[in-house]
């Protein structure tokens, strides 16, 4: 199965300020089939971005994903108070479907 | 807007059976469109993702699970359920039941609240 891990395990930033976070995967991830999501305490994941940089409904515009083969990138330009949380990624080019560890973003 | 609850006991003895049940509202589990999934999350962790079932009852299983699971379907409830046997506490974890989307190279776009199943005599 295609492991995936996630860096930094917790990004400490400021409100407005830009956050990056890494997925690399253990082998390439067919057709950049790589979802991200959100998930704060208490909640179910929020899917965010699909097919590596497709936002999905009603995500805002300060999302954005990059990335193709083993290496991958969400990216939030200025950070909301509301981003502080969990982010998931997951790739579904090979089954298992597998999930990252997460990266935390918290406030610093 | 398509929602899901799961349902079932939030409390398993080991070696027993864990059942649960995911309702579908707000669109139809008939729908040629979409695989039902089933996700875990131990307390504190990351994602695991259990395995699927179409509309047709096939299914597809994690195979670091495949040999104590069952999935099945019941369309005329809009329902779908998971059985996990021999149950260890190991198996402690919230389970999530999620619509999968983009055929079957799947993502999860709707998911329910989840459900904290604790396996404990």
């Amino acid at each position: 199965e295609i492991v995936l891990t996630q860096s930094p395990g917790t990004l400490s930033l400021s409100p407005g300020e830009r956050a990056t976070l890494s997925c690399r995967a253990s082998q390439s991830v067919r057709s950049s089939y790589l979802a991200w999501y959100q998930q704060k305490p208490g909640q179910a994941p929020r899917l965010l971005i699909y097919g590596a940089s497709s936002r999905a409904t009603g995500i805002p515009d300060r999302f954005s994903g990059s990335g193709s083969g083993t290496a991958f990138t969400l990216t939030i330009s200025r950070l909301e108070p509301e981003d502080f949380a969990v982010y998931y990624c997951q790739q579904y080019g090979s089954s298992p479907w597998t999930f990252g560890q997460g990266t935390k973003v918290e406030i610093k | 807007q398509v929602q899901l609850q799961e349902a079932g006991p939030g409390l398993v003895k080991p070696s027993q059976t864990l059942s649960l049940t995911c309702s579908v509202s707000g669109g139809s589990i008939s729908s040629g469109n979409y695989y039902w999934s089933w996700i875990r999350q131990h307390p504190g962790k990351g994602l695991e993702w259990i395995g699927y079932i179409y509309y047709s009852g096939s299914t597809y299983y994690n195979p670091s699970l495949k040999s104590r699971v069952t999935m099945s379907v019941d369309t005329s409830k809009n329902q779908f359920s998971l059985k996990l046997s021999s149950v260890t506490a190991a198996d402690t974890a919230i389970y999530f039941c999620a619509r999968g989307t983009n055929g079957y190279n799947q993502y999860f776009d709707f998911w329910g609240q989840g459900t904290l199943v604790t396996v404990s005599s």
